[in-house]
């Protein structure tokens, strides 16, 4: 069946280095992916979002790389922060443009000052 | 521009009660959603509305009903909770009507059922 799923699931990361999120997609029509950062009692924010026709999007210190071959999403955050500390999830379309999104589990991201 | 609001913040229930949740967006978007995030897991979708008066069941629709009041409000109702349904619930909306894009999300309602 359709998932999405994260390689681990807490990342610890010393301030100022750069972090990587992975994710692995088993839906070959999804062409849509997003990440969403949620921190602690809050709801998930829009970090950056991917379609499949790209291979790499750049945002404001973080990169999304798509590798549609092997399924792969991840997520750079670079010169992590503090305020970086959170769980990362990542999501995909599925099959169909239904505006729907099946989300991951989630990788959680601590960054050591 | 709040963005997506949601009342009550947090709520606590006895089993067999009723109640409704409320969600509300001020964007002009036409997709609506409700989920539900479990401790350490991902959100999984329970309803959502594609556009004004349309609603179509998501993941985990058993126990739920949704009403899409008009194009700003979506609401989530629990006719008899379960402590199954203990979790936090997020409403989101989307721009477009029936494609790919982000979802913004509201600040989530906790809630317990005893």
């Amino acid at each position: 069946g359709e998932s999405v799923g994260l390689h681990l699931p807490t990342l610890s990361v010393q301030e100022g280095d750069n972090s990587i999120i992975n994710c692995a997609y088993s839906n070959s029509a999804s062409d849509y992916f997003i990440w969403y950062k949620q921190e602690s009692g809050k709801g998930p924010q829009f970090i950056i979002d991917i379609r499949s026709n790209m291979d790499k999007r750049q945002g404001q210190r973080v990169t999304v790389l798509l590798n549609k071959t092997v399924k792969h999403l991840s997520l750079q955050i670079a010169a992590t922060q503090p305020g970086d500390s959170a769980v990362y999830f990542c999501a995909e379309n599925g099959s169909g443009n239904t505006g729907k999104l099946i989300f991951g589990q989630g990788t959680t991201l601590q960054v050591k000052p | 521009n709040a963005g997506v609001t949601q009342t009550p913040k947090f709520q606590v229930l006895k089993t067999g009660q009723s109640m409704t949740l409320q969600c509300a967006q001020d964007m002009n978007h036409n997709s609506m959603y409700w989920y539900r995030q479990d401790p350490g897991m991902g959100l999984r979708l329970i309803y959502y509305s594609a556009s004004e008066g349309t609603t179509d069941k998501g993941e985990v629709p058993n126990g739920y009903n949704v009403s899409r009041l008009n194009k700003r409000e979506f609401s989530l109702r629990l006719e008899s909770a379960a402590p199954s349904q203990t979790s936090v619930y997020f409403c989101a909306s989307s721009g477009r009507q029936g494609a790919n894009y982000e979802q913004y999300f509201g600040p989530g309602t906790r809630l317990t059922v005893t």
